[in-house]
């Protein structure tokens, strides 16, 4: 069965540019969530979607956005890039909820 | 707020045994999670404990008791490829999102 896979695995973009993350989940999940990952603030839980809804939201500004397909695929996308969105995007998608299955992120760096 | 403390690093070496101590204030419990990442990769999951008591995995364990608000991940028999950062997650409510705590660097050495 094929893991987590995520798109595009590097990104460089300037400041002010926006950007689409891909996340294709397990086949089968249906719960998909978003997570950035930092040296100084670690893991932080961006949003949840479920059966295409959004189940749950971090504490991120309403410039971190996302969407899930009804082939559960999903996708984030950050507008108006700042520096400090500089990070490893993680997807990570669940069937029951107590494993999460992660892909190997998305590193974007903001110049 | 939702916290999770963690010691930021430790070192052990090769054949021992170490303890990585999980301390959490949420709102909500549902169960203590343990993921493993190795540098460059993608968090793996190790365990999940919902209920008080010791869970068993080949090489590692991970403890809970939910009145202490307390977890920890036992590794056993350590070996380099041990080096990682682990952490705890709580899920904290009835959907699928964790919130992980920094980590923890494990250093092997022979």
């Amino acid at each position: 069965k094929a893991g987590v896979t995520q798109t595009p695995r590097y990104l460089i973009k300037t400041r002010g540019q926006q950007v689409t993350l891909s996340c294709s989940p397990i086949s089968g999940h249906r719960s998909v969530s978003w997570y950035q990952q930092t040296p100084g603030q670690g893991l932080q839980f961006l949003f949840e979607y479920f059966s295409e809804t959004q189940r749950n939201k971090g504490n991120f500004p309403g410039r971190f956005s996302g969407r899930q397909f009804s082939n559960s695929r999903s996708e984030m996308n950050v507008s108006t890039l700042e520096l400090g969105d500089s990070a490893l995007y993680l997807c990570a998608s669940s069937l029951a909820g107590n494993e999460q299955f992660f892909g190997p992120g998305t590193r974007l760096t903001v110049l | 707020g939702q916290s999770l403390e963690q010691p930021s690093e430790v070192t052990a070496v090769e054949g021992a045994i170490v303890q990585i101590n999980c301390t959490y204030q949420t709102s909500g419990f549902y169960g203590l999670s343990w993921y493993q990442q190795h540098d460059g990769g993608a968090p793996t999951f190790l365990s999940y404990n919902a209920l008080d008591g010791l869970e068993e995995t080949g090489r590692f364990s991970s403890f809970l008791s939910r009145s202490d608000s307390y977890g920890y991940l036992l590794l056993q028999e350590l070996q380099m490829k041990d080096s990682a950062s682990y952490f705890c997650a709580v899920r904290d409510g009835g959907y699928s999102t964790l919130t992980f705590g920094k980590g923890t660097m494990l250093l092997v050495s022979p």
